[in-house]
This record gives C-alpha cells, structure tokens and sequence, in this order.
C-alpha cells in the first residue's frame, strides 16, 4: 500500500514568516492530494488540496507544490499568522483509501 | 449547508466490553469513511461506506464493523475492546460516490478503554 512520509514534525517560526511541510509518498498511482489543518481537540479541516495533473495551486496565503517525477508535495504558508498554529497532515489517495502523514505541529511565535 | 456531525464527543468503556459511534454525513454526501487517530498520529482508515455496503478497509480486524443507513448516516462498531483502541474516531463523508474525494472531517469521538 501506499506509505506517506511527513517532515519536520514541529516548527517554530515567527509572525509574518513562511512556514513550509514538506511529504513524499511511494504509490505512483496516487492521484490526490489533500491538506489538513487539525486545532486541538477538533478533526481535520481540509485547507487546500491537488490533483496529479497540475504542479502547484494557491490560495491567498497557502500554496501547494507537486512533483510526480519525484513523488512529493509541499505546504507552503506565507505570511504566518498566531491563528496558523495547529497541526498539520498531508494524505495521499492510492486506490480508495487515504493514507496519512504522522503531522506536523506549526507553532506561530507573536 | 450541515457539517458532519459524531456522537457521542466523549465515551469511556472498559476492556472487552462494545461500543457504538455515530455520524451523520455532510447534506449531500453519499459516502462515509472512518478513521482511527492515536494520539500524535495520522488519522488511520478503517473502512468505508458508499450505497449502505463496505466498500474498502484498512487493516483493521474484523471487530470493527460499521452500517450505513439509507439516509447515507453511519455506524462504526467496536466489538471485545482493547486498550489500544483508545483513540479519537474520526468519520468523514464525501459526495464522488463509491470513488472516494473530497473528504470532511467530523469532530471525532474520543474513546478511552480503561
């Protein structure tokens, strides 16, 4: 099945710094790509998301990159606010099932 | 437009005994999927519901069961309780039919096994 790789698992940055997650995955035959944002206690909120046939999408402050050939994605996050901080988890679809990284705690430092 | 909604938010059950967690999908998804979150970790998929029958599951054992009713609300049954299935249970739904996309999340059930 497929196996989806998260880094780093925290990061710190300053308000008004990029922030950027980067996952891999192994399945070639993925074909979306979903980001979640996950505040304590909530569940995931899908934040942005892209499929296999385009190479980057944004949305005001958020931007996601693929990369087929090399099998990875990134969030990036400009302009970082102290509402920015939560945990963060990239997934893969590989047949019908999604397939989760291990998160990454963003902390936003006022 | 309603949000995916699961209940109960909190439950404490102890080893071996059952449990039952609901959700009701978002208005106008067909499809319900469950997951399991260990603290500190990705949400795991357990299987998933399209059209009132399971259509794909994770490696989980055939303890977890689920149901998924006409007005496309689920349920995920957890029989002979572990320890390690204290977890957060998350259900999402989604609208692309048995082909799963989008999905939305529910809040989670938090379960505890003592």
């Amino acid at each position: 099945g497929e196996n989806v790789e998260q880094h780093p698992s925290t990061l710190s940055v300053q308000e008004g710094d990029s922030a950027v997650i980067k996952c891999t995955y192994s399945d070639s035959a993925s074909n979306y790509f979903p980001w979640y944002k996950q505040e304590l206690g909530k569940g995931p909120q899908l934040i942005i998301d892209i499929r296999s046939n385009v190479g980057e999408k944004k949305d005001q402050r958020i931007a996601v990159t693929l990369n087929k050939t090399a099998k990875h994605f990134s969030l990036h996050i400009t302009e970082t606010q102290p509402e920015d901080s939560a945990v963060y988890f990239c997934a893969a679809r590989g047949g019908n099932q999604f397939y989760f990284g291990t998160g990454t705690s963003l902390t936003v430092i006022p | 437009e309603t949000g995916v909604t699961q209940s109960p938010t909190h439950l404490i059950k102890t080893r071996g005994q059952q449990v039952t967690l609901r959700c009701s999908s978002q208005s106008g998804h067909n499809t319900v999927s469950w997951y399991q979150q260990a603290l500190g970790q990705g949400p795991q998929f357990i299987f998933q519901y399209y059209r009132e029958e399971e259509n794909g599951r994770g490696n989980f054992p055939p303890r977890f069961s689920g149901l998924q009713f006409p007005n496309y609300s689920s349920e995920l049954n957890v029989n002979a309780l572990e320890l390690d299935d204290s977890a957060l249970y998350l259900c999402a739904s989604s609208s692309a039919g048995g082909y799963t996309d989008t999905q939305y999340f529910g809040p989670g059930t938090r379960l505890t096994v003592l």
